[in-house]
């Protein structure tokens, strides 16, 4: 079946650091592959997303690219912001799933001053 | 516009008890779905629906979870007799077809 595996958290940065987060997926077919992101407190909100191989997603300054080679989908940001901790989901939909999303288990990020 | 919302956002009940899950989704939205969230982990599928047609409840635990949306609008989940292994935060989740979904804040249920 479909999977989805992101690197374990916390991940603790400081602020204007660079921030990569690993995800890997299996699937079938062609999958779409999302970004979200939960703030403390809040909903799941959409960061970004591809839905086709060597598409790159990007979104508030972070960015991931859609490698089917490596069946990847790394998310980057070149300077983070206190702003941004927050725990950060890898998703992917397949196309025969009526759209329905595979998440993978979160990675917290947390940014100190 | 107004987003997903969900009621209640919080919801204590003892093991055994029956509880329902609101979810409103966006005005105009087909597609629905219901995901479970547990601690520290991402959110697991449990059932979807286009307008009033429940095409998948493939995720859904046990026998003890139902959900409907008689009308395409707006869905309930329905626990019956909770145990402790339910608690967890509910999503709900609408969208146009198969396009972006958008989610509610969630329903955190502990079952003591």
């Amino acid at each position: 079946g479909n999977s989805v595996t992101q690197m374990e958290g916390p991940v603790t940065l400081s602020e204007e650091a660079f921030l990569t987060i690993n995800c890997t997926y299996t699937a079938t077919g062609y999958p779409s592959l999302f970004w979200y992101v939960q703030y403390p407190g809040e909903g799941l909100q959409l960061l970004l997303k591809a839905t086709k191989a060597d598409d790159k997603g990007s979104n508030k300054g972070f960015e991931a690219t859609y490698r089917k080679e490596t069946t990847s989908f790394h998310l980057e940001k070149g300077s983070v912001q206190v702003s941004d901790s927050a725990v950060y989901f890898c998703a992917l939909s397949s196309t025969d799933s009526w759209g329905k999303l595979q998440f993978g288990a979160g990675t917290q990020v947390v940014v100190t001053p | 516009g107004a987003g997903v919302s969900q009621s209640p956002r919080y919801k204590v009940a003892k093991r055994g008890q029956d509880v329902a899950l609101r979810c409103d989704p966006i005005s105009g939205h087909v597609s629905l779905f219901w995901y479970q969230q547990a601690l520290g982990q991402g959110p697991e599928f449990l059932t979807y629906f286009q307008n009033e047609a429940q095409l998948d409840k493939s995720g859904l635990p046990s026998d003890r979870f139902f959900a409907e949306r008689p009308e395409g609008s707006v869905s309930t989940l329905k626990i019956q007799r909770t145990q402790q292994e339910d608690s967890a935060v509910y999503l709900c989740a609408s969208s146009l077809g198969t396009r972006e979904q958008y989610f509610g804040p969630g329903t955190r249920l502990t079952v003591t």
